[in-house]
């Protein structure tokens, strides 16, 4: 089983809303990915969570906010978003087998977020 | 700066012919590579992967080249069927977290 889930599939939120996306997986995964995808691009890494802590932020706005409870789960937490930050935000999960070797990242179907 | 690049934007065939994608990189650090395959709102999906070890790897309908001393890799689908439609993105990766990504080439599937 590769499945990685994300709620919700689609979000329209105002530029004041506070809103946050969720994924989990229960594969057992230790690194944990936030991307962000607009059309006909490719996904842009956001922030990676390795063991559950803040590996990676690739110099991404402070109006989102990366929370990773446990190591099944990962929010996105979005604050005053602007409408250039419509896209698709897509997570992502690989095994991180601690041999320092590159895994596989498997990504959920996405969550669709229009700013308006 | 574009370390993965996938020169085709778009690729037509006809069902039951071979799709061939292509790849290439600049990067010699990469040491894996993945192939994906995206549907219009959907997340992208693992398709095949090959190590910097390999030359070839194979899985079904599936096949992965890599050649090395020209910073280059393919895949291979064959035969194509209509749900190959989608667009494929060639990824790379040094040893960490982060895949770098092709633009993608789109595939289209002729009846």
């Amino acid at each position: 089983d590769t499945e990685v889930t994300q709620t919700p599939k689609h979000l329209v939120m105002g530029m004041t809303n506070k809103k946050s996306l969720k994924c989990e997986q229960h594969m057992g995964h230790r690194a944990m990915y936030w991307y962000k995808q607009k059309a006909k691009k490719p996904p842009e890494l956001m922030f990676v969570y390795s063991y559950e802590k803040l590996s990676i932020n690739e110099s991404v706005p402070s109006r989102f906010s990366p929370e990773c409870p446990n190591s099944s789960l990962l929010n996105l937490h979005l604050h005053a978003l602007q409408p250039e930050d419509s896209a698709l935000y897509l997570c992502a999960s690989s095994q991180k087998n601690g041999l320092g070797l590159t895994d596989t990242q498997y990504f959920g179907p996405g969550t669709r977020l229009t700013v308006l | 700066d574009q370390q993965v690049k996938q020169n085709s934007p778009s690729l037509s065939v006809q069902e039951g012919r071979i799709s061939i994608l292509n790849c290439d990189y600049t990067n010699s650090m990469f040491d894996y590579f993945l192939w994906y395959k995206k549907y219009p709102a959907e997340g992208p999906t693992f398709l095949i992967s090959i190590s910097s070890i390999k030359d070839k790897n194979e899985d079904g309908r599936f096949t992965v080249f890599l050649n090395k001393s020209a910073k280059h890799l393919s895949l291979h689908i064959v035969p194509s069927q209509p749900g190959d439609s989608a667009v494929y993105f060639c990824a790379a990766s040094a040893d960490d977290y982060k895949l770098s990504f092709g633009a993608g080439t789109t595939v289209t599937v002729r009846a």
